[in-house]
């Protein structure tokens, strides 16, 4: 079946250094999608990429979405102690659901 | 966020016992799902249903049950539970399915002793 990949797993960074997590599926993607995990709270959407090489951002975030629309990475600017959480991608799967990473835990040290 | 709850909250029970997740929404969203989330698999799919009395298996079904009698809610069932089903579950909704942005409730935690 589909599989979604993410690395790293884990990710400390000094606040103020540059994070990025990327996201790697088995098959071609319609649409990629991104969500943040706080820790004890629940996933919350940030962004959907649908175009292939598509580029957006927000604030301090830059989405990706690879030219063979596969792939996609997230990049974060001169990270904060409130980036702190886990971040997922996800893609459709079979049917109208979706398949998740298994996430990128980011840790900022003050 | 979207105007979804589960209950209960934090859940402890036996092996072997049966135990009911229930979600509800106030979006009139189509489609909803159960998720199961443990360390290192990030959130897997147990069911969905995309509209009253219309579900479907996701990844991780087997031991779990659903059912949705009204748009609003969205419920999980744990025939016996055994203590593999140790997680938090989280309920989603969405309006599109596969295509569009899915919202989270707040997580049910259930720990089967």
């Amino acid at each position: 079946g589909q599989q979604v990949m993410q690395i790293p797993q884990y990710q400390h960074v000094q606040e103020g250094e540059d994070f990025t997590t990327y996201c790697n599926s088995s098959t071609t993607l319609s649409n990629i999608q991104w969500y943040k995990q706080r820790p004890g709270g629940h996933p919350v959407f940030l962004i959907q990429l649908v175009k292939s090489g598509e580029v957006k951002k927000q604030k301090r975030l830059t989405f990706q979405f690879g030219e063979a629309k596969k792939n996609s990475s997230l990049h974060i600017t001169a990270t904060q102690t409130t980036d702190v959480g886990t971040y997922f991608c996800a893609g459709p799967g079979y049917g109208q659901n979706f398949v998740f990473g298994p996430g990128t835990r980011l840790s900022v040290l003050p | 966020d979207a105007g979804i709850t589960q209950s209960p909250r934090h859940k402890v029970t036996e092996t072997g016992t049966p135990v009911t997740l229930r979600c509800h929404q106030t979006e009139n969203h189509r489609y909803m799902y159960w998720y199961r989330q443990d360390p290192g698999h990030g959130l897997r799919l147990i069911h969905y249903s995309y509209g009253v009395k219309d579900t479907d298996k996701g990844e991780v079904s087997d031991g779990y049950s659903v059912s949705r009698s009204k748009t609003e809610d969205f419920l999980l069932t744990l025939e016996s539970a055994t203590s593999s089903q140790t997680s938090v579950y989280f309920c989603a909704t969405g309006v599109l399915g596969g295509t569009d942005t899915q919202y989270f409730g707040p997580g049910t935690r259930l720990t089967v002793l």
